[in-house]
C-alpha cells in the first residue's frame, strides 16, 4: 500500500490568508485527489491533480479558490486561498494503489484546518 | 442518482459483534469498500470486494454483498473498544475513473 504523508497535520488560521497543504507519497502514483471533510459529514472531492497540467475541479470548486499544484508522480498541493470561516473543514489527500493494487484509494492522515 | 446510505449511528457492547449496513444504487459499481476513520484522523481502507463476489473475510472482518438488492454489510466480530470509530461505506462506478461514492458514515459507539 501507499504510504502517504500530509502535512500540517492542522493549523489555525485569520480569515483572508491562505495555506498550502502538502502531500508525499512514497511510490509513484499515477491518481491524487483532494478531498474535503466538512465536520460530521463524508467526503466532497475537490479535484484531481494531475501530473503536468490543471487540476480537474469538480462541480462548486474553482481553481481561484483551490490552486492544485502536481510537479511530479509523488507529490500534490493544495491551496486553500482567501479563507473564510466556511472553509474550516478536514482536506484529504488521496492516492490510487499503483501497480498490483490500482482499484484501492489510500488516504493521508488530513489536515484539520479552522478559520478564525 | 448515485447514492450510497448508512445509518448514522451504532451501539454495540463490547464483545459483541457490530454490523453495519450500506445500500448502494450504481449496479454497475466494480469495487465496494469500507473505510474506518478514527477521531482526528484521515481514513483507513480496512477492506473491499469486488462486486462478482458474495463474502470475503479477513479476520475479525466479513463483508457480505447482496448485489441483487444492492446491500452490503460489515461484521466485526469480538467488537473492541479500539474499533471506535466512523466507518464508510463507498462504491466505485464502473466509469468513475477512482472517484468514489461515499456514504455519510457510521459511528460505531462502544458500550463496556
Amino acid at each position: 500500500s501507499a504510504v502517504i504523508s500530509q502535512k500540517p497535520s492542522r493549523d489555525i488560521c485569520q480569515r483572508g490568508t491562505s495555506l498550502t497543504i502538502q502531500c508525499q507519497v512514497d511510490s509513484q502514483v499515477t491518481m491524487m485527489f483532494w478531498y474535503r471533510q466538512q465536520p460530521g459529514q463524508s467526503l466532497t472531492l475537490i479535484a484531481t491533480a494531475n501530473q503536468g497540467s490543471e487540476a480537474t475541479y469538480e462541480s462548486g470548486f474553482v481553481i481561484d479558490k483551490f490552486p492544485i499544484s502536481r510537479p511530479n508522480l509523488t507529490f500534490s498541493t493544495l491551496t486553500v486561498s482567501n479563507m473564510s470561516p466556511e472553509d474550516s473543514s478536514i482536506y484529504l489527500c488521496s492516492v490510487d494503489g499503483g501497480r498490483g493494487a490500482s482499484e484501492k484509494l489510500f488516504f493521508g492522515s488530513g489536515t484539520q484546518l479552522s478559520v478564525l | 442518482g448515485e447514492d450510497v446510505e448508512q445509518s448514522l449511528f451504532l451501539s454495540v457492547r463490547e464483545g459483541d459483534s457490530s454490523v453495519i449496513n450500506c445500500t448502494y444504487t450504481d449496479s454497475s459499481s466494480t469495487y465496494l469498500y469500507w473505510y474506518k476513520q478514527e477521531p482526528g484522523a484521515g481514513l483507513q481502507l480496512l477492506t473491499y470486494i469486488f462486486s462478482n463476489m458474495d463474502m470475503k473475510q479477513d479476520q475479525r472482518l466479513t463483508v457480505l454483498l447482496n448485489k441483487k438488492d444492492k446491500h452490503l454489510s460489515l461484521r466485526i466480530a469480538d467488537t473492541q473498544t479500539g474499533d471506535s470509530a466512523i466507518y464508510f461505506c463507498a462504491e466505485s462506478p464502473m466509469d468513475s475513473n477512482y472517484q468514489l461514492i461515499w456514504g455519510a458514515g457510521t459511528k460505531l459507539i462502544i458500550k463496556p
